[in-house]
């Protein structure tokens, strides 16, 4: 997996949108970029994936950059419940290696 | 859709003694995989399972950890003679397929092991 670099933590104001960035500049081709989250000590939660093209579901958007070498996570309206370690890992296979992740607090 | 179930979700065990960690995946899910996370650290890989099949099981300690996915019931994460070194928490993640692409993996709640 690409060696993925990013925040130690950040804090949003609630209902702001939250933009988390992350440094993959060594991806290869054929990696994608997934995010996890973690909200306090529970099991990783699945948010976005994409290889190339700018994603959006129902809980976040995923910008890539066109030469692939970063992203950036939109929680577009963040809430408190949204205060968890963010982790953004590029890979192409099915072994996930989760860093330290953003940890990202909501305030009111 | 019911998730990824874990159980049990807390497990206190001396040291010595044997712990038996159990993970059902999601309906439709024939891949299971199992992670550590050590107290204030990330998620490590374990081990990669499919049905009947220990696909790869390099991140697993060598002596006294063992995995197994039978053909009828839930992925078993087992661990001989626990030390307090074991204490974390065991997440398990399963995916309806895994290949050179990635398939999402979808985790469980974990199963916090407490050696005493």
């Amino acid at each position: 997996d690409a060696k993925t670099t990013q925040p130690t933590s950040m804090d949003c104001a609630e209902g702001r949108a939250a933009n988390l960035p992350c440094n993959h500049s060594t991806i290869s081709g054929n990696e994608y970029v997934y995010w996890y989250r973690q909200i306090h000590s529970q099991g990783p939660q699945y948010i976005i994936h994409g290889l190339k093209n700018n994603e959006t579901n129902e809980m976040a958007s995923l910008i890539i950059t066109e030469d692939r070498k970063s992203s950036t996570l939109i929680l577009p309206h963040a809430t408190l419940r949204d205060t968890a370690v963010y982790y953004c890992i590029a890979h192409n296979d099915y072994k996930l290696s989760f860093g330290a992740g953003t940890t990202v607090t909501v305030r009111a | 859709n019911a998730g990824v179930m874990q159980n049990p979700r807390h497990l206190v065990r001396r040291r010595g003694q044997e712990a038996r960690l159990r993970c059902s995946p999601m309906k439709g899910h024939s891949h299971v995989y199992w992670y550590r996370q050590l107290p204030e650290e990330g998620l490590k890989f374990m081990v990669y399972l499919q049905k009947e099949n220990i696909i790869d099981e390099s991140g697993m300690p060598k002596e006294r950890f063992s995995a197994e996915f039978p053909k009828e019931g839930p992925s078993i994460l087992r661990i001989q003679q626990v030390v307090r070194g074991d204490s974390a928490a065991y997440f398990c993640a399963s995916s309806p397929r895994a290949g050179p692409s990635t398939d999402t993996q979808y985790f469980g709640p974990g199963t916090r092991l407490t050696v005493l």
